[in-house]
């Protein structure tokens, strides 16, 4: 069964604190995203890993940093979270295989207070 | 880099009736355009793609036209249904080497009321 996992699906974090959100899929694809959704802004790409230990930046990684030890794994990391880091976040994998279907995971909502 | 604008941003219309979607971009560089409904709390779910090489792909209710010269397209669904209330997401993509970064539109949220 094809799946994206985020963990956890809801999370109350106080500014200052340093956030980890978990995505794990059973694909074994090698390319994996972290975007987040925010009204009106449709989403926006963070970071973007190719596999392990390949990981770019997207149009807004201020503030984010990523980790893929494992290709199955992608976290991301917020050192010091921001109340402007609120948002619902979303990781996605994809076949490294050009134009293929990108497969999303339900969700972590995040909220800074 | 590429820019993807959708509108409307919202809608309602009334089950049974069409609704039709309008996306444009900004690089000529990008080749696949996937378009993805997402339902309220819900991850998003791809439903329907198109190719650059491509003018029209016909799914069941979906119908997706791509004009190239005008950087447009355009997302027609017939006959909707209650479950076709979501919010719909065009998104473009290039292609050359690893580069799989998928820009999304702001979303079209679409209502439909019985």
């Amino acid at each position: 069964d094809m799946k994206v996992t985020q963990m956890p699906r809801y999370l109350i974090k106080r500014m200052g604190e340093n956030v980890l959100l978990e995505c794990g899929q059973d694909m074994s694809h090698e390319t994996m995203y972290w975007y987040r959704q925010d009204p009106g802004l449709g989403l926006q790409l963070i970071y973007i890993s190719y596999d392990v230990d390949s990981n770019s930046e997207g149009d807004i990684p201020k503030g984010y940093r990523v980790s893929r030890k494992k290709r199955e794994h992608f976290s991301l990391i917020l050192d010091s979270a921001k109340t402007n880091q609120t948002s619902v976040y979303f990781c996605a994998s994809k076949d490294r295989g050009k134009n293929t279907e990108v497969f999303f995971g339900k969700g972590t909502r995040l909220t800074v207070v | 880099g590429e820019q993807v604008e959708q509108l409307p941003s919202s809608l309602i219309v009334q089950e049974g009736a069409s609704v039709l979607i309008n996306c444009s971009y900004t690089d000529s560089a990008s080749v696949y355009f996937p378009w993805y409904k997402q339902e309220p709390g819900k991850r998003l779910q791809f439903i329907i793609d198109i190719r650059s090489n491509m003018e029209r792909k016909q799914t069941q209710r979906l119908t997706l036209l791509f004009d190239k010269k005008t950087k447009h397209l355009s997302l027609h669904i017939t006959a909707t249904q209650p479950g076709d209330s979501a919010i719909y997401f065009c998104s473009a993509t290039n292609t050359g080497g690893l580069s799989g970064k998928l820009t999304f539109g702001e979303g079209t949220q679409v209502t439909v009321i019985s």
